[in-house]
């Protein structure tokens, strides 16, 4: 079983909607990661909150805005979005080590359809 | 800029019997990381092995193993007694070892098991 969750799992929303993408981790990790993977694509990373600051932000269009409200918690806020936008979105969570950072672990995805 | 190759879109193996993926990285760095995470149907990303650079010893994980040759930058991954549950895709992931938590990601393998 998974300990990062995320929800919801499927998200229909149209070009107009705000909506929110949620993530959970539960293995006490201080970073924490948005990706974006399209079908039959590899997963692209877009953000990257380290103790709870943004540490990476890979030129990710401001109709996605990322928050971390504490250090389980990490959420990706949508607004006007794009058709294109609809992917799977995965969080991913890891333990940063002496200026290292360990292995990320994946929850589930949630599947997001723009009209 | 780091980049990993999976030079097979598509492998299929018999139930029970052994098959390897491939993987080949590019990097001018000494410490990095190298993981093999699979992708069922599911769409859960999950954590099959792990090997860090500096580790002569290839890593295992009950049927899962590597075969690390650093030199060539070869970083392949076998799959002993292929079992139903295994069908998925593959995707190979470099990190660096200090300071960039960025997971690249080859553009996978999809592995068939056939009954």
């Amino acid at each position: 079983d998974t300990e990062v969750t995320q929800t919801p799992k499927h998200l229909v929303m149209g070009m107009t909607n705000k909506k929110s993408l949620k993530c959970e981790q539960h293995m006490g990790h201080r970073a924490m990661y948005w990706y974006k993977q399209k079908a039959k694509k590899p997963p692209e990373l877009m953000f990257v909150y380290s103790y709870e600051k943004l540490s990476i932000n890979e030129s990710v269009p401001s109709r996605f805005s990322p928050e971390c409200p504490n250090s389980s918690l990490l959420n990706l806020h949508l607004h006007a979005l794009q058709p294109e936008d609809s992917a799977l979105y995965l969080c991913a969570s890891s333990q940063p080590l002496a200026g290292r950072t360990d292995t990320q672990y994946f929850g589930p995805g949630t599947r997001l359809t723009v009209l | 800029a780091q980049t990993v190759t999976q030079s097979q879109p598509e492998m299929s193996v018999q139930e029970a019997e052994t098959v390897t993926l491939s993987c080949t990285y590019d990097t001018s760095e000494s410490d990095y990381y190298l993981f093999w995470y699979k992708q069922p149907p599911s769409r859960q990303m999950i954590l099959v092995i792990r090997q860090e650079a500096y580790k002569q010893q290839n890593a295992t994980e009950n049927r899962f193993s590597v075969n690390f040759q650093k030199a060539a930058k070869s970083f392949s991954l076998k799959i002993s007694d292929s079992q139903l549950g295994d069908a998925a895709m593959y995707f190979c992931a470099y990190r660096s070892g200090f300071g960039n938590e960025k997971l690249t990601f080859g553009t996978g393998t999809r592995l068939t098991i056939i009954p």
